[in-house]
């Protein structure tokens, strides 16, 4: 089993719809968790951390599972320029190292 | 204006060569990492560094090297024993060992022909 694991999708979708990744770790040590967006041949930027109450930034929603183990973000009426592959990003440790380990991402096209 | 850069942006080589990509960072973090992205891939890890002098090796350190001589730089040496060169590469860094995320230079595409 993977350590990070994303849909990949592409997840194709109208403006103005609701949209919701999931992620899922193996780590059940894992201490943080984030949400990053790339976009095309660009580096990765941070979209949000994720804090275990879950926490919102206007159109976008973090939640936290740590009984199962998976994070998830969601996405209320989308833009054209939502569209972007979302990293999800856990953090564990390796021999005594903070260490963040990277999903595959899951990419999103929303079209008019 | 901190951050990070990586130099150059586009890079390329011939096969049997050796290659260093450049990351300094201005923002006075304590912990740097390398990534390498594959076309519709996630990132791999492949070195990482939390001090200046100290280093690891992530999951696919083989045919790399690092040095990490000054806190504001760490270079990664792609080697001719690097099997698949061609990839993007992006340097991060952190600030501490709490819960805070990585901060990414703009990367360098390697080509190796």
């Amino acid at each position: 089993r993977k350590e990070v694991e994303q849909d990949p999708g592409p997840f194709n979708v109208p403006e103005g719809a609701t949209v919701a990744f999931n992620c899922t770790y193996s780590n059940s040590a894992s201490q943080s968790f984030f949400w990053y967006r790339q976009d095309c041949r660009k580096e990765p930027k941070l979209l949000m951390s994720v804090y275990s109450s879950g926490n919102e930034d206007g159109r976008f929603t973090a939640q936290l599972n740590r009984a199962s183990q998976y994070i998830s973000l969601l996405i209320r009426d989308s833009k054209l320029s939502d569209s972007a592959t979302y990293l999800c990003v856990v953090k564990g440790t390796q021999g005594g190292s903070y260490i963040p380990t990277f999903g595959r991402g899951t990419s999103l096209i929303v079209h008019p | 204006d901190g951050g990070i850069t990586q130099s150059p942006k586009y890079l390329f080589r011939k096969e049997g060569q050796n290659v260093t990509l450049s990351c300094e960072q201005n923002l006075n973090h304590d912990a740097m990492y390398w990534y390498r992205q594959d076309p519709g891939q996630g990132l791999r890890l492949i070195y990482y560094s939390q001090i200046v002098n100290d280093f690891q090796k992530g999951d696919i350190a083989e045919g790399y090297s690092v040095s990490r001589e000054k806190k504001e730089s760490f270079p990664l040496t792609v080697t001719s024993a690097q099997k698949n060169p061609t990839a993007f590469y992006l340097c991060a860094s952190r600030a501490g060992l709490g819960n805070l995320p990585l901060h990414f230079g703009n990367g360098t595409r390697l080509t190796v022909t």
